[in-house]
This record gives structure tokens, C-alpha cells and sequence, in this order.
């Protein structure tokens, strides 16, 4: 079946630190895979996106590589900042199921100044 | 940038009671939309997929009669709690995908759903 796993949370990082959330996937079918960020009390944000090997997605400092080789999907920003603190989620999509995101559990990020 | 909005945000309502959520395009054409659910501090679990003018495809698990979906338009849809029980609170979030079956979904803000 269709699905992602995350790296447990929560990460708790400095300002200006590295940041890296693991996501491996398995699919059917060839999957788009997204990053979701969702900021306290809200809905979810799309953050980035890639839809097919080797693509590689970015938006505000970050950037996900998909790697079929290894069926992963990792978050990486170089410097984070306190506006960054955040639940961060991992998902994919295939056609073949409609479409619908089928969604990692989640990691909270907490950056401290 | 496409904008879901979902309402209302926030409501506890008594035991019994049918809760009805909206889930609106506000600047683009949905044929489709999803609803999730989240428990807290979990991940969002799929309940179903609302395709305009057709009957909702429930995931497994989910209860048809009790979690009733309406997609009556290309911008609405709605999500209908009948008999709410305290079980049911939780977190309710839709989202609309605009254009092709490739295109990312958008999400509302969610629905925080509280049943005393």
C-alpha cells in the first residue's frame, strides 16, 4: 500500500541551526510527494512540492530532493529561525488512488532564539 | 494564491446534536475536495473524497450516515456531524484541489469540532 513515515518529533533546534526531517515513502504507482506545514491553530500550508525523481522542490530556505533510489523525500533548511517553529508533515499522492494526500504523522519543530 | 475557507472554526456543541461544516473555494473551481481528520498531536487520516455532483467515496472505517458530505457546487461542500458525540471531537480540515489530478490540494484552516 501507499504510505510515509516520518522521523519522530519533536526537534528542537537554535536559531540559525541545520535543519533535516527524515520521510521515506512506499507507493504503488508513481507518487507526487509534498511537504505540509501547519503553524499553531491552523490549517495546513502547502511548503513545497515535487512530482517525479530528482525534482527538487523549494520555497523559503527550504528544499526536499525526491530520490527514488531510496524513496525519500528529506526536509533540509540551512538556517532556521523562530518563525520556523512549526508541525512539519510529509505526504505523497498517486493518481492511481485519486489523489487523495496520504500524510507522515508529523514532527514538530520548536527553534529557540 | 487559491484560498480554502472552512466554517466555522470553532464549535461545542451538546451531545445529540448534527454539527454542519463548510468548506468553500474562494477563488477557484473544485471538483474535487477531500476531508480529513486529526486527533491531537496526530496526523491527518482521510474520511473521504467529495467529488462535485456524485456521492462521497468514504474511506474505510468511516461511518457514511454518520459523517454526511454534500458537494453540490464546484465551490462548496459540506461536512454534516449527525448526532454528535463527545468521540467525535477532534480537528476537521478540508482541502480542494485546483485544476488536474497533479495539482496540489489547498487547505481550509480547519474545524476544531468540541462535543460535551
Amino acid at each position: 500500500g501507499n504510505s510515509v513515515t516520518q522521523m519522530e518529533g519533536p526537534v528542537t533546534l537554535s536559531e540559525e541551526a541545520f535543519l533535516t526531517i527524515n520521510c521515506t515513502y512506499t507507493a504503488t504507482g508513481y507518487p507526487s510527494l509534498f511537504w505540509y506545514v501547519q503553524y499553531p491553530g491552523e490549517g495546513l500550508q502547502l511548503l513545497l512540492k515535487a512530482t517525479k525523481a530528482d525534482d527538487k522542490g523549494s520555497n523559503k530556505g527550504f528544499e526536499a530532493t525526491y530520490r527514488k533510489e531510496t524513496t525519500s523525500f528529506h526536509l533540509e533548511k540551512g538556517s532556521v529561525q523562530v518563525s520556523d517553529s512549526a508541525v512539519y508533515f510529509c505526504a505523497l499522492s498517486v493518481l492511481q488512488a485519486g489523489t487523495a494526500l496520504i500524510f507522515g504523522k508529523g514532527t514538530t519543530l520548536s527553534v529557540s532564539s | 494564491g487559491a484560498v480554502v475557507s472552512q466554517h466555522p472554526s470553532w464549535v461545542i456543541c451538546k451531545s445529540g446534536t448534527s454539527v454542519k461544516i463548510e468548506c468553500r473555494s474562494l477563488d477557484f473551481q473544485a471538483t474535487t475536495m477531500f476531508w480529513y481528520r486529526q486527533f491531537p498531536k496526530q496526523s491527518l487520516m482521510l474520511m473521504a473524497t467529495s467529488n462535485e455532483g456524485s456521492k462521497a467515496t468514504y474511506e474505510q472505517g468511516v461511518e457514511k450516515d454518520k459523517f454526511l458530505i454534500n458537494h453540490a457546487s464546484l465551490t462548496l461542500s459540506t461536512l454534516t456531524v449527525t448526532s454528535a458525540h463527545p468521540e467525535d471531537s477532534s480537528f476537521y480540515i478540508c482541502s480542494a484541489r485546483d485544476g488536474g489530478r497533479d495539482q496540489p490540494q489547498h487547505f481550509g484552516d480547519g474545524t476544531r469540532l468540541s462535543i460535551l
